[in-house]
């Protein structure tokens, strides 16, 4: 079994939906992220938990929120979907700081 | 903003051959991590470089860290079909920023 699960992983969606992206991991870390991946411009940071209690914006946070519901569950939610966050999402973890992050596969979303 | 960027974006080499990836940044950092991608999946961590260190190596890989011209370099020896992936550099402050990447490509 994977350490970092992600679901879905693949979504279709439409404008204006509400949309919860899933993370879980096996791995027994504290810190976990969510980044998003557009073609050409690499991954970026838009949030992530340093323990169960903690939340902090990334670089690019708006139009997105988070929930740490525990140790090992980390979800992002686009509450009102546009078509520019289509883009692949990936969730990964860490155990602390100056440590190498683990990531899940994905999540491919298109937002129509 | 994009942290570290990668050099160059695309590059195609025949089996056998050393792929060297380079990686340059802005500000300073507590280390700086290379990963692989292979074409939709997830990133994988490679090696994790700390910024008192030099150089380092894991199996055919070698990566060097110059903190003071705020580059690195990520050499692959000998490479193999099974390496062609994208390869993102990505410096650590707290969290991590990542490089656009280089594709590679290494042709049987």
């Amino acid at each position: 079994d994977a350490d970092v699960t992600q679901t879905p992983r693949n979504r279709i969606t439409k404008t204006g939906k509400r949309i919860m992206l899933e993370c879980s991991q096996t791995k027994g870390h504290d810190r976990m992220y969510w980044y998003r991946q557009d073609p050409g411009l690499g991954l970026r940071l838009i949030y992530y938990s340093f323990d169960v209690k903690d939340i902090n914006k990334g670089e690019i946070s708006d139009g997105y929120s988070v929930s740490r519901q525990a140790q090992a569950k980390f979800s992002l939610s686009l509450e009102s979907a546009i078509p520019n966050q289509t883009a692949l999402y990936f969730c990964a973890t860490s155990d602390f700081g100056n440590q190498p992050q683990h990531f899940g596969d994905g999540t491919r979303l298109s937002i129509l | 903003s994009q942290q570290g960027e990668e050099d160059p974006q695309a590059l195609s080499i025949q089996e056998g051959e050393n792929a060297t990836m380079n990686c340059s940044y802005k500000t300073s950092i507590n280390n700086l991590q290379w990963y692989r991608q292979n074409s939709g999946r997830g990133l994988v961590h490679l090696i994790l470089i700390r910024s008192n260190e030099r150089e380092k190596h894991s199996g055919r890989l070698r990566v060097t860290l110059d903190t003071s011209k705020k580059s690195s370099s990520l050499l692959i020896t000998a490479s193999r079909a099974a390496d062609t992936a994208s390869y993102f550099c990505a410096t650590d402050l707290g969290t991590l920023t990542f490089g656009k990447g280089t594709m590679l490509l290494v042709s049987p």
